[in-house]
């Protein structure tokens, strides 16, 4: 039972152009949700954490939204660059904390064209 | 530089033949997780572990061990390796707001 889903497979999108990753999951004991990028022959990097309480959390260009009723998050990257082209998994946790047990979507491939 | 090191990179074994893969981290974080990644199922969380000699069981920690006997270092152990074992297996610690930092993966193929 996949408890966290990025239907998406893969996505491609111009430069400079919004590039929108999606993600649901099933479980309401989560509390946590990350995103993490991978590159090819590296392990993943943490991108960006929400907490449950918030909707919303911004860095720089990527922002995730939070909506619990729909157990659906996104990330958003404004603008999207070609080095921004890579695997994204996103990841839900409970306790609210980053760590202990996080259970991962499949990933969405990300192509960002010049 | 900090730093999760895994090894070996690359690892071809037979059936039944135990392995060990090492990690190491050297940021003093409290939690460590071993992870397999295989195609259209992304990562899943084998073992994690909170602290020194706590362990807890992942998703799919059937057929692997691991031991917590000092903080830096979280070993996964395959007693008796079989093919559906053959993955990308990352390792990664974590202790700051930030979420896991991941080694850069080991690739074993059993055959």
């Amino acid at each position: 039972d996949q408890q966290v889903k990025q239907n998406s497979p893969s996505l491609s999108v111009q430069e400079g152009r919004i590039s929108i990753l999606n993600c649901d999951y099933t479980n309401s004991m989560f509390d946590y949700f990350l995103w993490y990028k991978k590159y090819p022959a590296e392990g993943p990097t943490f991108l960006i954490s929400i907490s449950s309480i918030k909707d919303k959390n911004e860095d720089g260009r990527f922002t995730v939204f939070l909506n619990k009723s729909a157990k659906h998050l996104s990330l958003h990257i404004v603008p999207s660059q070609p080095g921004d082209s890579a695997v994204y998994f996103c990841a839900a946790g409970t306790g609210g904390t980053s760590y202990g047990k996080l259970t991962f979507g499949q990933g969405t491939i990300l192509t960002v064209h010049p | 530089e900090a730093q999760v090191t895994q090894n070996p990179r690359y690892l071809i074994t037979v059936t039944g033949k135990k392995l060990t893969v090492t990690c190491s981290q050297n940021m003093n974080h409290e939690y460590m997780s071993w992870y397999r990644q295989d195609p259209g199922l992304g990562l899943r969380q084998i073992y994690y572990s909170m602290n020194v000699e706590v362990t807890d069981k992942g998703d799919v920690p059937e057929g692997y061990k691991v031991s917590r006997k000092e903080k830096r270092n979280f070993p996964l152990i395959l007693e008796s390796p079989s093919p559906n074992q053959t993955s990308l297996y990352f390792c990664a610690s974590g202790g700051e707001a930030g979420g896991y930092t991941f080694g850069s993966g080991t690739r074993l193929t059993v055959v």
